[in-house]
Parts: C-alpha cells; sequence; structure tokens
C-alpha cells in the first residue's frame, strides 16, 4: 500500500514569506496527488489536484509541484499570510481499484505577523 | 450547490455505550461517501466508504458499523463504544472530479 510522509513538525514562518512544505511517497507513482488544508476542529477542505503529467500547477498565492522521479510533491504559499496557518495535508490515490484517497498526517503551517 | 451536514458536532459518551452518528449529503445524487476517523495528532483513517444505498464496505476491522440506508445518508454506529474509539469523525463525499469534500466533524470523548 502507498505510505506517505509529511514533516510531523511544524513549520514556523514570518508573514510575507514562502513557505514550503514537501510531501513524499513510496511504490507506486499516482496518477495525481491532491493538497488539502486543515483548521482545528474543522474538516479539511480541498485545494489544489495536479497530475503525474503537470509538472507544476498554480492557483493564486499557492503552487504546487509533483516531481515523479523523486516521489515528491512541493507545496508552496507565497507572500504568506497569518491566515494561512493551518495543517496542510497531501492525499493520493489507489494504484488500482476504487477511488479512495490515502491521506497524509499533514504539517503544521504557523505564520508569525 | 453541494454541502454536507454532520451530527452532533460534539458528543462525550460513556464506555459501552451504544453511538449513532448521521451524515446526509445535499445537491448531489449517487454520491461515493465516507467515514474517517481522525485521532489527535494523527492523519486521517478512512473507516467505511460506500458506493450506493445499502453498499458499504470496511476498511478496518474495529468495534464500528456503518449504513446508508438512503442515498444522501450514511450513518456510522457502535453497539459498544471502546476508549480508542475517541477522536474527529469525518463525513466525506468525492464527486467533484477526483476530490473529496468534507463535513464538519463530529468529536467525539468516550470515557
Amino acid at each position: 500500500s502507498q505510505k506517505i510522509e509529511q514533516n510531523s513538525e511544524a513549520l514556523n514562518i514570518q508573514e510575507g514569506k514562502t513557505a514550503t512544505l514537501t510531501c513524499n511517497y513510496t511504490n507506486y507513482s499516482p496518477a495525481y496527488l491532491q493538497w488539502y488544508r486543515q483548521d482545528p476542529g474543522r474538516g479539511p477542505v480541498f485545494l489544489l489536484l495536479i497530475r503525474e503529467n503537470e509538472k507544476e500547477k498554480r492557483k493564486e498565492r499557492l503552487k504546487v509541484t509533483f516531481d515523479t522521479t523523486l516521489k515528491q510533491s512541493l507545496f508552496h504559499i507565497t507572500a504568506s499570510q497569518p491566515a494561512d496557518s493551518a495543517t496542510y495535508l497531501c492525499a493520493l490515490p489507489p494504484n488500482t481499484g476504487f477511488q479512495k484517497l490515502v491521506f497524509g498526517t499533514g504539517t503544521r503551517l504557523l505564520v508569525s505577523p | 450547490s453541494q454541502t454536507i451536514h454532520q451530527w452532533p458536532a460534539t458528543l462525550v459518551q460513556p464506555v459501552g455505550s451504544p453511538l449513532s452518528l448521521e451524515c446526509t449529503v445535499e445537491g448531489t445524487s449517487n454520491p461515493n461517501l465516507y467515514w474517517y476517523r481522525q485521532a489527535a495528532g494523527r492523519g486521517l483513517q478512512l473507516l467505511f466508504y460506500s458506493v450506493g444505498i445499502g453498499q458499504i464496505s470496511s476498511e478496518v476491522p474495529q468495534n464500528l458499523s456503518a449504513s446508508r440506508p438512503q442515498d444522501r445518508q450514511f450513518i456510522l454506529s457502535s453497539k459498544k463504544l471502546l476508549l480508542s474509539d475517541s477522536g474527529f469523525y469525518l463525513c466525506a463525499w468525492g464527486g467533484q472530479g477526483e476530490s473529496e469534500v468534507f463535513g464538519p466533524g463530529t468529536r467525539l470523548t468516550v470515557l
């Protein structure tokens, strides 16, 4: 089965800087990879999906890269704001079978003013 | 637009008591539905998923069960709660492309 690794330590950055979060996976390369944001006490919210044939995807201040050789995705938030503070989860589909995502444990981002 | 509801928002139950958590979806038909549990400081664990009425697949052996009596209703149950059942329970539906839409969650504390 797929194993997903996200840095369990919180990432602390200053407002205005770029935050970079990492998602590494083992075993098979997925057809796509997703990123979600989760605030305390709330359900995750979908942010971005990047497919295996896409190197990079952008949405406003967010940028995701997908390196199938390294088996890694990077999630960037440029010009970070305190409101970006949350836990960010990456998720992958299974190699075959029913559509159900496997989630990483997430990395907590803290943006200080 | 599609919305997903869960209730209750919080629940404190004694060990050995029964459990029933409900999830309903609006604005979509025949959705794939999921139940997840998130223990403190841990990732999302898929418990059950359903592709249609009466069709339930279990991911993890446990003392929980799920049912789907209606197209847009998904229920998580237990006959006797354990301390280890404490956690944040999330219902989700899949249908917007490959992403999942999560409900607000239920915080369950078993004492």
